[in-house]
């Protein structure tokens, strides 16, 4: 697609219940990445991939959190057991390849908002 | 741990003056981003800093980086109300495929 999409744009959750959030990337690009985007801060990163493979999660705030990008396009971030505190903005964003000078230049999707009652 | 310190965190200012960010990192990286971010909007790409030295320029904005002081700024010339924005400084974290950002900079550009 022309730029990086996300689905839902708000949701909002009540506690305990579990939620994805899907991330469809710039087609082509290689690398996908996701951050957390409190209100009033900079964005916190979460986990990224290579292709299909995660290469980092050292992001992720505990095992409620997961996520997958089973044939390298499409990312779902899934949360377990919603609680309060994992209120937030969930961006994605994407590149067009892996790690070298320059590559890091991330565009970002518009995000998913999610509120947990 | 990598830190990314941007001061100020909020700067209010008149239409025609020039004002600087800083943006101070921990690490020894040589790479350094900058983003604007517009109210309920995501985050663009304004400049992508690749060496000490470098120094970048669009418009009304230009940034630098110092990779020996560990420090980028963002310097506003005569500024405009349509630059009123978060600007966020971001550097590659420590050799890992990820970006660390500061807090951001709120501009507000008064008329």
């Amino acid at each position: 697609g022309a730029g990086v999409s996300q689905s839902p744009r708000y949701k909002v959750t009540k506690r305990g219940q579990d939620v994805a959030l899907r991330c469809d990337p710039i087609s082509g690009h290689v690398s996908l990445y996701w951050y957390r985007q409190a209100l009033g801060q900079g964005p916190e990163f979460l986990t990224y991939f290579n292709y299909e493979a995660q290469q980092d999660k050292s992001g992720l705030p505990n095992d409620r959190f997961s996520a997958e990008r089973p044939e390298g396009s499409i990312s779902t971030l899934t949360i377990q057991r919603t609680e309060q505190r994992d209120s937030a903005m969930y961006r994605c964003a994407s590149s067009p390849r892996i790690f070298s000078p320059g590559a890091n230049v991330l565009t970002f999707g518009a995000g998913s908002r999610l509120t947990v009652l | 741990e990598l830190k990314v310190e941007q001061n100020p965190l909020f700067l209010s200012m008149q239409e025609g003056k020039n004002y600087t960010i800083y943006c101070n990192y921990s690490t020894t990286s040589d790479r350094l981003y900058w983003y604007r971010q517009d109210p309920g909007k995501s985050l663009e790409s304004l400049f992508v800093l690749l060496s000490n030295g470098a120094v970048k320029q669009e418009g009304r904005l230009m940034a630098s980086l110092d990779t020996k002081a560990r420090l980028s700024t963002l310097h506003i010339t005569a500024a405009v109300h349509d630059l009123s924005a978060t600007y966020f400084c971001a550097v590659d974290g420590e050799g890992a495929q990820k970006l660390v950002f500061g807090q951001g900079t709120r501009l507000t550009i008064n008329p």
